[in-house]
């Protein structure tokens, strides 16, 4: 079946910290990968993707790496800030099914401290 | 503001009843998506629907449905309540392309009592 894998959370970091949020996938076909984030109160927003193999999707400081050999797509930030704190979510989607359905993980809550 | 609107925000509802949830999708988007998301579940999609039709479904339940009216404005249906069906209901829309992004909306908290 298609599903995805995500690090539980929650993470708790201070300012200016190295984020990783681990995400591995499993997918009959070739998938699309996508990061998701959910701020408080608000509903999921698009915060990168990547269609292929090795492909690097990159927004607002963030990116994550299309892994097709480990299949992965972890997301990462150099430096986080407190406006960063959310509910991060990786997903797939499968194109070729002829629907643009998302496969969602659990969803990892990520909180920075100043 | 993604410009999907979601109404009611909230609902409070006792066990056996049934609601209408609806959804306005980004002008121009002809695909629509219901999500649930609860603690325990995560966030599972129920159904898509592109212009009108049944595009694909999820973990819908029976006694859910859903339709998309010739506006393309989507209405969840969730019948016979169960305590277990308290949850936040997205709706999401997209132009459809394969690929393409998704616009969510902000929700709909059910409560069944």
């Amino acid at each position: 079946g298609n599903s995805v894998t995500q690090m539980e959370g929650p993470v708790t970091l201070s300012e200016e910290a190295f984020l990783t949020i681990n995400c591995t996938y499993t997918a009959t076909g070739y998938p699309s990968l996508f990061w998701y984030v959910q701020y408080p109160g608000e509903g999921l927003q698009l915060l990168l993707k990547a269609t292929k193999a090795d492909d690097k999707g990159s927004n607002k400081g963030f990116e994550a790496t299309y892994r097709k050999e480990t299949t992965s797509f972890h997301l990462e930030k150099g430096s986080v800030q407190v406006s960063d704190s959310a509910v991060y979510f990786c997903a797939l989607s499968l194109l070729q099914t002829g629907a643009n359905n998302l496969f969602f993980g659990t969803g990892t809550r990520l909180t920075v401290i100043p | 503001d993604s410009g999907v609107t979601q109404t009611p925000k909230h609902l409070i509802t006792a066990t056996g009843q049934r609601v209408t949830l609806r959804c306005s999708p980004r002008s121009g988007d002809l695909s629509v998506y219901w999500y649930q998301q609860s603690l325990d579940q995560g966030l599972q999609f129920l159904i898509q629907y592109y212009n009108g039709e049944e595009r694909a479904k999820g973990n819908i339940l029976e006694r859910f449905s859903a339709q998309q009216f010739p506006d393309l404005h989507s209405e969840l249906n969730l019948s016979s309540l169960e305590l277990g069906d308290s949850a936040l209901y997205f709706c999401a829309s997209s132009v459809g392309d394969p690929g393409g992004k998704l616009f969510f909306g902000s929700g709909t908290q059910l409560s069944v009592l």
